[in-house]
């Protein structure tokens, strides 16, 4: 099957600071790419989703200042979590589709604790 | 709005026995849905795959039916084994915007 990967696997950083989340389609071109967040024992809620050299549209309530997404290729789309407080502290899960209507593929997620 | 719901919530069975795990969604206009399993702290594992056009898919153990017109799918494991003790996750596609269930947290008792 198709590999999306994602980079880093977990990281740590202080309130007020960004950091950036890396999801790369490995071996196929991803037209369309999707961010999840998933808090403690809730589910996978979708953030925004992505289409090559577009703007991402953002879910309701995902504030896209905050929220930063670029897709500048057809293999890797980027979250920035800017000015980051605690409360952003979750799972971050991408995933990538190849076609509309096909099989999305999911990455290992990134775990982001903000300290 | 796509709703999803997931019963039961959480399940403890013996290992050995076959168990059914449900999901139903409200909208049926749907392109696919898979089903996952997410282990404590991990990212999705992909199991199965339904178009909207087929019913059912079996991998290995693993069997899940989809009826699209009434919103509902099930999981299906047979002989259930330790190993399968994870949270299961319907997740239906709808416009290529997929919308996950609470998931149901299994625990296959040794």
């Amino acid at each position: 099957g198709a590999v999306v990967s994602q980079h880093p696997s977990w990281v740590i950083c202080k309130s007020g600071t960004s950091v950036k989340i890396e999801c790369r389609s490995l071996d196929f071109q991803a037209t369309t790419m999707f961010w999840y967040r998933q808090f403690p024992k809730q589910s996978l809620m979708l953030m925004a989703t992505s289409n090559e050299g577009s703007k991402a549209t953002y879910e309701q309530g995902v504030e896209k200042d905050k929220f930063l997404i670029n897709h500048a290729s057809l293999t890797l789309s980027t979250l920035t979590v800017t000015s980051a407080h605690p409360e952003d502290s979750s799972f971050y899960i991408c995933s990538a589709s190849g076609q509309s209507g096909y099989e999305q593929y999911f990455g290992p997620g990134t775990r982001l604790t903000v300290t | 709005k796509q709703e999803v719901t997931q019963i039961p919530a959480a399940l403890s069975v013996p290992e050995g026995e076959n168990l059914v795990l449900n999901c139903s969604f409200t909208d049926s206009a749907i392109y696919n849905l898979q089903w996952f399993r997410q282990d404590p702290g991990k990212g999705l594992t992909s199991l199965l795959l339904i178009q909207s056009s087929q019913r059912e898919q079996t991998s290995g153990r693993l069997n899940a039916s989809l009826d699209k017109s009434s919103g509902r799918s099930t999981l299906y494991i047979a002989a259930s084994q330790p190993g399968d003790s994870a949270t299961y996750l319907c997740a239906p596609n709808r416009d290529d915007k997929i919308i996950f269930g609470k998931g149901t947290r299994l625990h296959i008792l040794p």
